[in-house]
């Protein structure tokens, strides 16, 4: 079955500067990668999705890249804020359409 | 329009006993999931539903069960609570497994 790989566990960054969270897949089928976010005591809620026939998306300050043949994808925030501090989820379809997510990111923005 | 409904947002069970944990949605979404969410291990799918009458395991589904009797609602039991039960249990809903779900609040359940 998929398996979603996500890293760092961790990432503290200074407002302003980039973040970047990557997560890899090994089901080749997969067709579809959302991000949620998360934070403390909330429901996961979507910020951005990617899906195979399309390389990067981007929305604002959030972008997602997908390799494909690599099976990696990643999520960048640009000129984070404190209110970017969140736990950030990949996740990828497998072959049944069952979303498989990864373990999170603690994101950290200090001012 | 309350998207996805669970009650209740806080149980305590003793070991042993059962309950069962509800999930309704109000957007005609087909296809319906239940997550647990432990530190560390992100969300883990439970079970879930591509329909009324149709139901499926997922990843973890040891310990539970589940039914889909409507389209709206979608409830987990648990039957016969044990500790490694405790966990944060979310619903979630959606057009279809590659479409975004949307998730409830989430039933924090806690077993002694």
């Amino acid at each position: 079955g998929e398996n979603v790989e996500q890293h760092p566990s961790t990432l503290s960054v200074q407002e302003g500067d980039s973040a970047v969270i990557k997560c890899t897949y090994s089901d080749s089928a997969s067709n579809y990668f959302p991000w949620y976010k998360q934070e403390l005591g909330k429901r996961p809620q979507l910020i951005i999705d990617i899906r195979s026939n399309v390389g990067e998306k981007k929305d604002q300050r959030i972008a997602v890249t997908l390799n494909k043949t690599a099976k990696h994808f990643s999520l960048h925030i640009t000129e984070t804020q404190p209110e970017d501090s969140a736990v950030y989820f990949c996740a990828a379809n497998d072959d049944t359409d069952k979303l498989i997510f990864g373990t999170g990111t603690r994101l950290q923005v200090f001012p | 329009n309350a998207g996805v409904t669970q009650t209740p947002k806080f149980q305590v069970l003793k070991t042993g006993q059962s309950m069962t944990l509800q999930c309704a949605q109000d957007m005609n979404h087909e296809y319906m999931s239940w997550y647990r969410q432990d530190p560390g291990m992100g969300l883990r799918l439970i079970h879930y539903s591509v329909g009324a009458g149709i139901t499926d395991q997922g990843e973890v589904p040891n310990g539970y069960n589940v039914s889909r009797s409507t389209t709206e609602d979608f409830p987990l039991r648990l039957l016969s609570a044990a500790p490694s039960q405790t966990s944060v249990y979310f619903c979630a809903s959606s057009l279809g497994g590659n479409q975004p779900q949307h998730f409830g609040d989430g039933t924090r359940l806690s077993i002694l």
